[in-house]
Parts: C-alpha cells; sequence; structure tokens
C-alpha cells in the first residue's frame, strides 16, 4: 500500500461547483497534513496545512480524520483558476521528511 | 526577494556525463530539499539539508550526491548520469522541519532534465 493515496482524477467539474478530494494514508505515526497546489509544468505551493480540528481559508476547507487516516479538501464555489493538481503530503512524526500523493487533477470548465 | 532559485532551467546529458544541479535560496531558511517528480509517481525526496554542513538521504539517494557548504546553497550532483536519471528535479527550501511551525517549503521551478 503506497504511503499517501489520492484519486488521481482529473474531476471535472462546472464553475460555481463544489468540489472535495480525499487523501489516505497508510503510517499511524503521520503527524503533519498540507495540501500543496500545482500548476501545469510549475513548483508545487503550499495551499493549507490541514489542523486536527480542521480548517477553513475562504472557499477552502479542509479536515483530518486520524481513525480512519484520511485528510479531505473541500473547495466550494469553484473558479476556473482553481484548475490545477492538488498533492497530498503527509509528515511522518519525528522525521524531516514529507510524503507527497501523486495528485489529484481539477479542471473547472466555463 | 528571489525566493528559492535553481540553475539550470533545462538539461540534456549523454549517459555517463556528469552535471550539478544549483539551487539558491534568499529567505535565511535552515532546511533544504532535493526532489524529483516523475509521470504517475509524486514528488520523491532525494537528499535534504537540515543546517549548513549537513546532508541526509532521502527516498531515491543512489546516483546522486549533495553539497551544502553554505546556508544559501544547495548542490546536486549527478556523477554519471543514466536515462533512469531522466525528471523534473525540484529544490525546496523550510524554515524549520515539517513537524515545525514554520513549516511551510517553497519550491524553486524546477530543472527539466533527460539523459539520452
Amino acid at each position: 500500500r503506497k504511503e499517501v493515496e489520492q484519486d488521481p482524477g482529473p474531476f471535472n467539474v462546472p464553475e460555481g461547483a463544489t468540489v472535495a478530494f480525499n487523501c489516505t494514508y497508510s503510517n499511524s505515526a503521520s503527524q503533519s497534513f498540507f495540501w500543496y497546489r500545482q500548476d501545469c509544468r510549475k513548483e508545487p505551493k503550499l495551499l493549507m496545512s490541514v489542523y486536527s480540528s480542521g480548517n477553513e481559508d475562504g472557499r477552502f476547507t479542509a479536515q483530518l480524520n486520524r481513525a480512519s487516516q484520511y485528510i479531505s479538501l473541500l473547495i466550494r464555489d469553484s473558479k476556473l483558476s482553481d484548475s490545477a493538481t492538488y498533492l497530498c503530503v503527509v509528515n511522518i512524526g519525528g522525521t524531516d521528511k514529507l510524503i507527497f500523493g501523486t495528485g489529484t487533477r481539477l479542471q473547472v470548465f466555463p | 526577494n528571489a525566493g528559492v532559485t535553481q540553475t539550470p532551467k533545462f538539461r540534456v546529458l549523454k549517459t555517463g556525463q556528469s552535471m550539478t544541479l544549483l539551487c539558491a535560496q534568499d529567505m535565511n531558511h535552515e532546511y533544504m530539499y532535493w526532489y524529483r517528480q516523475d509521470p504517475g509517481m509524486g514528488l520523491r525526496l532525494i537528499h535534504y539539508s537540515v543546517g549548513e554542513g549537513t546532508t541526509a538521504k532521502g527516498e531515491v539517494p543512489d546516483g546522486y550526491n549533495v553539497s551544502r557548504l553554505k546556508k544559501q546553497n544547495f548542490l546536486l550532483g549527478l556523477e554519471s548520469a543514466a536515462p533512469s536519471q531522466t525528471s523534473v528535479y525540484f529544490c525546496a527550501s523550510s524554515y524549520s522541519a515539517p513537524s515545525g511551525v514554520y513549516n511551510e517549503q517553497f519550491f524553486g521551478p524546477g530543472t527539466r532534465l533527460t539523459v539520452l
């Protein structure tokens, strides 16, 4: 089983739609969780960290479920500019390393 | 404030040739990382450094060496390039460890390397 697994998509949604991605992780010692965004042929950029109590940043909501070992990202009122690949990223506790998922591709159409 | 820069942006090598990729950051970050990204594989950590003069192996270190002689620079070397090293290489830096408070990793624009 991969350490971090994501549905590769693509998720094709119309503008204004709500879309959610899940990501599962295998190591129960995982401590820190992130969503990064990567545009085509560009570098990844931090979208948001994921906190135990869940957190929101504008149209984006991230949640963590430690019992089931998954994190989620909800995007409301999708914009064309949200089209990108969303990377689920996990840090194993006690290490200096991040484990990246292969990404979920989102395409928002007019 | 340039952030994280990488040179070169593109390179084509022949099998057996050597090269060095340079990563520079101007944010006074302690932590620096080298990743490779291949289709369907996600980013994989090659080597990383937790401070000037220190380096450590990541997930896929074979065939690569690194050096961190200055805090702002992190060099990735390929001594004898192989076609399996064709990839996009990203450098990243962060102020603290992934479990720390200021843990955002800032990435450079990438180097696209092809080994023939």
